[in-house]
């Protein structure tokens, strides 16, 4: 996964707690996308971006916010963190049109 | 946005090729087919990627009939260290939104 970075790997928040997780690539890429996952279960889209500036929803928004200010970072926040949000969080990132998603290590994260 | 449906799952013995089939009848003009492939605690990897007939590269080969509405992964000679989830992705990056498909694990057996 060289050239999506997120971080941390791991972290414990407790209920109502907010933070931020970071995501830089160094590829240049326009698109980039934050999904979760939940144990046994598929990716779901949660924010994503077309270039800086541009930001849109995905299809489980809810209680997050991103921005874009750079082309290279796409950090989530987590606004007030609740126990349905424990997931593992991947970041991505992709070219353009007909090329390939580039996926970070994830982030596993413990709401409590 | 076009919807994808997968096998949830497949069991397969080594030495043998594997087909995934993922149907996506909404496909738009513009749409590619991705196919990605998850190992446990990993984020997905791309596999193949076509927008029509047929693509091979050195692991796998994606078959698109004529009207798009689905896509064959074929996997030849699986070894046990192509268990894993598959994704099949539609989409075109220049609208932005790229959802996956719930997948289909791959269970290889010796």
């Amino acid at each position: 996964n060289a050239g999506v970075t997120q971080t941390p790997k791991f972290q414990v928040l407790k209920t109502g707690q907010s933070m931020t997780l970071q995501c830089a690539q160094d590829m240049n890429h326009e698109y980039m996308s934050w999904y979760r996952q939940d144990p046994g279960m598929g990716l779901r889209l949660i924010h994503y971006s077309v270039g800086a500036g541009i930001t849109d929803q995905g299809e489980v928004p809810n209680g997050y916010n991103v921005s874009r200010s750079t082309t290279e970072d796409f950090p989530l926040r987590l606004l007030s963190a609740a126990p349905s949000q424990t997931s593992v969080y991947f970041c991505a990132c992709s070219r353009g049109l007909g090329n390939t998603i580039y996926f970070g290590e994830g982030s596993w994260l413990t709401v409590v | 946005l076009a919807k994808t449906t997968q096998p949830i799952s497949m069991d397969s013995y080594e030495g043998q090729e594997v087909n995934i089939t993922c149907s996506h009848n909404n496909i738009a003009t513009n749409d590619y087919i991705t196919w990605y492939q998850q190992f446990p605690s990993q984020g997905p990897r791309f596999i193949i990627q076509g927008y029509k007939t047929k693509v091979t590269n050195e692991v796998a080969s994606l078959f698109i009939p004529a009207d798009r509405k689905s896509s064959t992964l074929s996997l030849p000679r699986v070894s046990l260290s192509d268990t894993a989830v598959y994704y099949c992705l539609v989409g075109a990056f220049s609208r932005g939104k790229l959802i996956f498909g719930q997948g289909t694990e791959l269970s290889v057996k010796p």
